[in-house]
């Protein structure tokens, strides 16, 4: 079935860098774009991008350009999100999750999502 | 506007209906689709499209759209829907995507 499995839970301190992995399995990885997306404590969901697996293209939602990097191994049918120079406010779950399209219809919706990445930023 | 907004909360009677809404511009131009998501889980897709629900979703569960809102209904409501629902659409531009506020849900 389609899955996408991501990393165990990370404990960082403030200034370092954390890589997030996704792996998808159950379908051919280059044919969806990713999407990540957080989600901090008690807050709602907030789309940070996309990535392109076909391109390797990444677009960033306003707000996560900079620290915020998305990338590929299509070799391992996984996508990646690093954050670097970690800031306390970076404490959150994140989600990859993958855009599923109707093109005769032009509408796209995300399923599955990953179980969630919880990052933890505290000195 | 790229925001998309939902009330904080509504609560339902068991087994009575409750709809959910999602107001923006860009649903003037754009489906949305909604997401359920249980405490400590990952969000669940519910509702995509025009009015489409993923295999596995209860059919008390539909959607419709009209002018800047798009609705969420839940018919006949039960102790397993209380959750957080969410909706998601693309922004204005049409090249990325934005997420409502969030509506909790609670079954009384």
């Amino acid at each position: 079935q389609v899955q996408l499995v991501q990393s165990g839970s990370e404990l960082k301190k403030p200034g370092a860098s954390v890589k997030v992995s996704c792996k998808a399995s159950g379908y051919t990885f280059t044919s969806y774009a990713m999407n990540w997306v957080r989600q901090a404590p008690g807050q709602g969901l907030e789309w940070m991008g996309w990535i392109n697996t076909n391109t390797g293209n990444p677009t960033y939602a306003q707000g996560f350009t900079g620290r915020f990097v998305f990338s590929l191994d299509t070799s391992v049918s996984t996508a990646y999100l690093q954050i670097s120079s970690l800031k306390a406010e970076d404490t959150a779950v994140y989600y990859c999750a993958r855009t599923e399209r109707d093109n005769w219809n032009d509408a796209d919706w995300f399923d599955p999502w990953g179980q969630g990445t919880l990052v933890t930023v505290s000195s | 506007s790229s925001e998309l907004t939902q009330d904080p909360a509504v609560s339902v009677a068991l087994g009575q209906t409750v709809r959910i809404t999602c107001q923006g511009d860009s649903l003037r131009s754009y489906y949305a689709s909604w997401y359920q998501q249980k405490p400590g889980q990952a969000p669940v897709l519910v509702i995509y499209g025009k009015n489409n629900r993923p295999s596995g979703i209860p059919d008390r569960f539909s959607g419709s759209s009209s002018g800047n809102t798009a609705s969420l209904t839940i018919t006949g409501a039960q102790a397993e829907d209380e959750a957080d629902y969410y909706c998601n659409s693309r922004d204005s531009s049409g090249n990325h995507r934005v997420f409502g506020t969030g509506t909790k849900v609670t079954v009384l």
